[in-house]
């Protein structure tokens, strides 16, 4: 799976957007991306996947470059909750089944009062 | 949604003794699932895939004698660890998928402690 660099923090005020990049540069045609959530001392948390589309959720958007070299998470109205270090991760097909999950180091997103 | 159950979420034991792990898919058949350590302020480390009905596959530097995997059943994966040391100390999470979702679910987690 292809290698993926995301900044090690960030910071965000409450209810403002967050925007959290990802660099997957060497990403293949059927590698998709995914984001992970991690709040301290839980399991992690899916947040979102795509593959070149823009995708939203009830959590998220995911936003990626049209080369697909690059993905933005956007959480659009950060709240405290939302603390937490974020993953991006490239992974081969749909993820369900045998293919593991590689986690970088993240980013830890602090959410500001 | 996807249910993974982890159990026990927090344990103490002794130093030399042995600590199981269950990890549980409480809404779906999981024929692999994956057992996580975490060291603090540190990434998840992949240990293992767990495979139902067959030997699990370690990542390298992971001792299979001392991590113990049993896949039993579908909905059922535990993690054994042996004679355990302080330095086995750490966060310990499984995941596992359902197939026809994306994405996986994780456990809560099970925090060990070797004193």
């Amino acid at each position: 799976d292809a290698k993926t660099t995301q900044p090690p923090s960030m910071d965000c005020a409450e209810g403002r957007a967050a925007n959290l990049p990802c660099n997957h540069s060497t990403i293949s045609g059927n590698e998709y991306v995914y984001w992970y959530r991690q709040i301290h001392s839980q399991g992690p948390q899916y947040i979102i996947h795509g593959l070149k589309n823009n995708e939203t959720n009830e959590m998220a958007s995911l936003i990626i470059t049209e080369d697909r070299k690059s993905s933005t998470l956007i959480l659009p109205h950060a709240t405290l909750r939302d603390t937490a270090v974020y993953y991006c991760i490239a992974l081969r097909g749909s993820g369900a089944g045998s293919y593991q999950l590689t986690f970088g180091k993240g980013t830890k997103l602090s959410v500001i009062p | 949604g996807a249910v993974v159950s982890q159990h026990p979420s927090r344990v103490i034991c002794k130093s030399g003794t042995s600590v199981k792990i269950e990890c549980r898919s409480l809404d779906f058949q999981a024929t692999t699932m994956f057992w996580y350590r975490q060291f603090p302020k540190q990434s998840l480390m992949l240990m293992a895939t767990s495979n139902e009905g067959s030997k699990a596959t370690y990542e390298q530097g992971v001792e299979k004698d001392k991590f113990l995997i049993n896949h039993a059943s579908l909905t059922l994966s535990t993690l054994t660890v042996t004679s355990a040391h302080p330095e086995d100390s750490s966060f310990y999470i499984c995941s596992a998928s359902r197939q026809g979702s994306y994405g996986y679910t994780f456990g809560s987690g099970t925090r060990l402690t070797v004193v």
